[in-house]
């Protein structure tokens, strides 16, 4: 029973315009929810967070946004550079110690 | 540098014959994890320690065992291994786990254990 969905397993943009990647939940017990960047042969890094009393949290050239009533977030890359090219995973926790992850998005960026 | 390592980072064995992923943190990380990830299914918790000699399961915990005898190693065993236990292996540890009372903190994750088992 997947929690947290990431419907598309794959996007491509061109260099300079918006990545949106998206992911959706289940378990509205949910109130932390992260985005985890990763490359081939490396393990996943933290990108970015927001806890379920904001709707909206920036940092830098990436931005997420929550929806709580549709149970939705999304990860915003403006603008998007060859570099950010990798697997991008959306993580969301109840509070229980337990990190419920996404299948991922891979995301190519081309020049 | 603060690092999570694994060893071994590829691991080929046969059906039946007990092997252990270690897991090392230099962080002082109270919180450890381990994670399996699988085409399609993304990352699956298979047991987590919240500090040392309390651990738990996650999702996926059949088949595997954990110990936290000290903070810093978080061993991953496999007494009997399967084919289906085929996967990529993820360590993971963060300074608090998350849960009511705690700040949430982001995991570190390791570079990965590729196991296959034939």
């Amino acid at each position: 029973d997947q929690q947290v969905k990431q419907n598309s397993p794959s996007l491509s943009v061109q260099e300079g315009r918006i990545s949106i990647l998206n992911c959706d939940y289940t378990n509205s017990m949910f109130d932390y929810f992260l985005w985890y960047k990763k490359y081939p042969a490396e393990g996943p890094t933290f990108l970015i967070s927001i806890s379920s009393i904001k709707d909206k949290n920036e940092d830098g050239r990436f931005t997420v946004f929550l929806n709580k009533s549709a149970k939705h977030l999304s990860l915003h890359i403006v603008p998007s550079q060859p570099g950010d090219s990798a697997v991008y995973f959306c993580a969301a926790s109840a509070g229980d110690n337990d990190m419920r992850f996404g299948a991922g998005t891979r995301l190519t960026v081309k020049p | 540098e603060a690092q999570v390592t694994q060893n071994p980072r590829y691991l080929i064995t046969v059906t039946g014959k007990k092997l252990t992923v270690t897991c090392s943190q230099n962080m002082n990380h109270e919180y450890m994890s381990w994670y399996r990830q699988d085409p399609g299914l993304g990352l699956r918790q298979i047991y987590y320690s919240m500090n040392v000699e309390v651990t738990d399961k996650g999702d996926v915990p059949e088949g595997y065992k954990v110990s936290r005898k000290e903070k810093r190693n978080f061993p991953l065993i496999l007494e009997s291994p399967s084919p289906n236990q085929t996967s990529l292996y993820f360590c993971a540890s963060s300074l608090y786990g998350s849960g009511i009372g705690f700040s949430y903190n982001e995991q570190f994750f390791g570079p990965g254990t590729r196991l296959t088992v034939l």
